[in-house]
């Protein structure tokens, strides 16, 4: 079975911090996305990566970053929180000639 | 642009009735279709897929009908269980990677 696990289930951080949120997923998809899930928006893509050191904005860039050294771990970057950037974040990776992305549980960070 | 909309929530249904979700969508081009799962406290997964028009995706006992015509994708099941309670989303798929989410509805099944 494809596992995709990111690092934290909730985290709390306080504004203007750096924050780092860790994705690796086990089955050398080529693809990964962050997205952000907030209630009445549904999901949003942030960034994607279809390859390694590759990168593509998403549809909601602003004030995160991400980093793609190995093709297992794909990386969203906080630059300095803010609070609102509290949301559910959500990982996920593919095969590029499949259809199906495989997500991870989520983080719920909260910034105060 | 691409969007999918989706019919708000929440759902509230007793075990064994029908369920319909409401799924429209605008797109260019031929998207394929999607409708993905969320348990609680579990990320999404891919309930089931369409990829061209009139086809028809199923699993689990669900099932949704890709209508060119009506740019619709609505998700039904015969007969709901108290496990089906989850939040459900639509989705398509424009272009090599970009994925585009509805809002999501929350079922609720209830003995």
């Amino acid at each position: 079975d494809v596992k995709v696990t990111q690092s934290s289930r909730y985290l709390v951080k306080r504004t203007g911090e750096k924050v780092f949120l860790e994705c690796v997923q086990d089955m050398d998809h080529e693809n990964m996305f962050w997205y952000r899930q907030d209630p009445g928006l549904g999901l949003r893509l942030i960034y994607f990566s279809y390859d390694v050191k590759m990168k593509e904005k998403g549809d909601i860039p602003e004030g995160y970053s991400v980093s793609r050294e190995k093709k297992e771990r794909f990386s969203l970057i906080l630059e300095s929180a803010s609070t609102n950037q509290t949301s559910m974040y959500l990982c996920a990776s593919r095969l590029a000639a499949n259809y199906e992305q495989y997500f991870g549980p989520g983080t719920r960070l909260t910034v105060t | 642009g691409d969007s999918v909309t989706q019919m708000e929530g929440p759902v509230t249904l007793s075990e064994e009735a029908f369920l319909t979700i409401n799924c429209t969508y605008t797109a260019t081009g031929y998207p394929s279709l999607f409708w993905y799962v969320q348990y609680p406290g579990e990320g999404l997964q891919l309930l089931l897929k369409a990829t061209k028009a009139d086809d028809k995706g199923s699993n689990k006992g669900f099932e949704a009908t890709y209508r060119k015509e009506t740019t619709s994708f609505h998700l039904e099941k015969g007969s709901v269980q108290v496990s089906d309670s989850a939040v459900y989303f639509c989705a398509l798929r424009a272009g090599s990677n970009q994925f585009y989410f509805g809002t999501g509805t929350s079922l609720t099944v209830i003995p």
